[in-house]
C-alpha cells in the first residue's frame, strides 16, 4: 500500500523494559510526525522530523523518550525503562510538505498500541 | 498557551439530521484548521480543512466556518448517514520557525442512528 505504515501494531511488555516502534512514511514524504494518543483523546505531539534532523521534539515527555529518522525516511521511536502511563496508541505521521503550510495535510499511519503491564 | 477545546463530547443524531461540532482555539496566530475523522483501530483522517483567509468552505455535505474574531470554529454535517460515525477531532497550528505545530482538540464521538 502507499500509506504510512507502524509496526508493530500492538506491543505489550512489562515495565522497565525498551520498547522500538517504527514508522515507515509515504514514499517522498519529507516531513514526518510522532503523536500520542491516550484513550478517549485526540493525539498529543511528540516530534517533527524534516528530513533526516528533529525540528521540534518538544513534546516528548522525558528523556525516556526518543526518536531518530537517520536516512529521512524510515523513524524509529525508542522508549527506554517503560512505566505503565506509556500505555497509549503512537500514531506517525507524514506530509509532502511542513504541516500548516500549503500542501501540508498530515497523513496518518493506524498506530501502534503500546501496554505496559 | 497551546489549547484547543471541543464540545460536545459525545453527540448522537438519527439517520438524516444534522450535525454541529464547535471548537475554539488559544493562539491568535493561528491560521490552519483541520478536521480528522478516525474510525475505531485506523488513524485518523482528513476530512476538510480551512485557512484563516477563509470564513467558511463546503464539502458535499460537510462544512466548517470560521470566526478568527472569537477564535471558533465549527465543523457542520448534513444529512448525516450510518457511515458518518466516528471520532472526530478538530485542530489548529500554532506557528514554529519552520513549520505550524497541529495541535488537536480532545475529540467528538458521533453516532448517527439508522
Amino acid at each position: 500500500g502507499a500509506g504510512v505504515s507502524q509496526t508493530p501494531s500492538n506491543k505489550v511488555t512489562e515495565k522497565g523494559k525498551y520498547v522500538e516502534l517504527r514508522c515507515d512514511p509515504i514514499s517522498g514524504h519529507t516531513a514526518l510526525y510522532w503523536y500520542r494518543q491516550s484513550l478517549g483523546q485526540g493525539p498529543e505531539f511528540l516530534i517533527y522530523f524534516q528530513g533526516t534532523g528533529a525540528a521540534d521534539d518538544s513534546g516528548l515527555p522525558n528523556d525516556r523518550f526518543f526518536a531518530v529518522r537517520p536516512e529521512g525516511s524510515v523513524s524509529t521511536l525508542k522508549i527506554q525503562r517503560t512505566e505503565r502511563g506509556d500505555s497509549a496508541v503512537y500514531l506517525c505521521a507524514s506530509s509532502p510538505s511542513p504541516s500548516g503550510r500549503d500542501g501540508g495535510e498530515l497523513f496518518f499511519g493506524e498506530g501502534s498500541r503500546l501496554t505496559v503491564l | 498557551g497551546e489549547n484547543v477545546e471541543q464540545h460536545p463530547s459525545t453527540l448522537s443524531v438519527q439517520e438524516g439530521d444534522s450535525a454541529v461540532i464547535k471548537c475554539t482555539y488559544s493562539d491568535s496566530a493561528s491560521n490552519y484548521f483541520p478536521w480528522y475523522k478516525q474510525e475505531l483501530g485506523k488513524g485518523p483522517q482528513l476530512i476538510i480543512d480551512i485557512r484563516s483567509n477563509v470564513g467558511e468552505k463546503k464539502d458535499q455535505r460537510i462544512a466548517v466556518t470560521l470566526n478568527k474574531t472569537a477564535k471558533h470554529f465549527s465543523l457542520h454535517i448534513t444529512e448525516t448517514q450510518p457511515e458518518d460515525s466516528a471520532v472526530y477531532f478538530c485542530a489548529a497550528s500554532i506557528r514554529k520557525t519552520s513549520y505550524d505545530k497541529v495541535i488537536f482538540g480532545p475529540g467528538t464521538s458521533l453516532s448517527v442512528i439508522p
